[in-house]
């Protein structure tokens, strides 16, 4: 079994570009969230994507976007980086989402993003 | 966001027992309460969850307050390999099954 993945490990961009972020979700997945941990601070949620949909976002602005593909993959999209953007950027996939029925995440190691 | 407060940091004794407290007041009836760790350079990982019963696994123990309004999670013996950040949890089911993550507990396990 697979775990989850993610591309690339390190990356170093400058303020106002754009970045792509990808993951692999683990096999047998369908549901991936990504969260964004800056340094010496827990993980926040920026969104979950289950069969393709957005499906739950938290207190991130709409230059967050991210896509969810057949196999269950997914990308986060950054537009206009800021300063603030440099974190370390993680995925997460659990199983089949049922509302009220718990499921473990598993998270992969993470995408650390510096903005200069 | 569904908060919890943790100590910033504590300290253990090999293998003696770690009882790290959450207290999570703003929890609702049916938020999970999970508590992951976070070892250098990796991604959290799963220790444990419940939702309102006390729970064991291989790991560790959870202990939730009758009220909910509190947690903590035991680690029986702790080894040099416990060290890492705890993360005390909540999710809501919807939408999605969201983890709302505080700032976590340091644990340093001392030889």
């Amino acid at each position: 079994e697979t775990g989850v993945t993610q591309s690339p490990t390190h990356l170093i961009k400058t303020r106002g570009q754009q970045v792509t972020l990808r993951c692999s979700s683990q096999s047998g997945h369908n549901t991936v969230s990504w969260y964004q941990q800056a340094l010496g601070q827990g993980p926040q949620f920026i969104f979950q994507y289950y069969r393709e949909e957005e499906n739950g976002r938290g207190n991130f602005p709409p230059r967050f976007s991210g896509l969810q593909f057949p196999n269950y993959s997914s990308e986060l999209n950054v537009n206009a980086l800021e300063l603030d953007d440099s974190a370390l950027y993680l995925c997460a996939s659990s199983g089949t989402l049922s509302g009220g029925v718990y499921n473990e995440q598993f998270f992969g190691p993470g995408t650390r993003l510096t903005v200069l | 966001d569904a908060k919890t407060t943790q100590p910033n940091s504590m300290e253990s004794n090999e293998e003696e027992p770690v009882h790290l407290p959450c207290n999570h007041s703003t929890i609702s009836g049916t938020d999970y309460i999970h508590w992951y760790r976070q070892l250098p350079s990796q991604g959290p990982e799963y220790v444990i969850h419940g939702l309102t019963s006390n729970v064991n696994n291989r790991m560790a123990s959870l202990a939730i307050a009758e009220d909910r309004k509190s947690s903590t999670l035991i680690l029986h013996r702790a080894t040099l390999r416990d060290a890492a950040v705890y993360y005390c949890i909540l999710s809501r089911p919807v939408p999605g099954n969201q983890f709302y993550f505080g700032t976590g507990t340091s644990l340093t396990v001392i030889p």
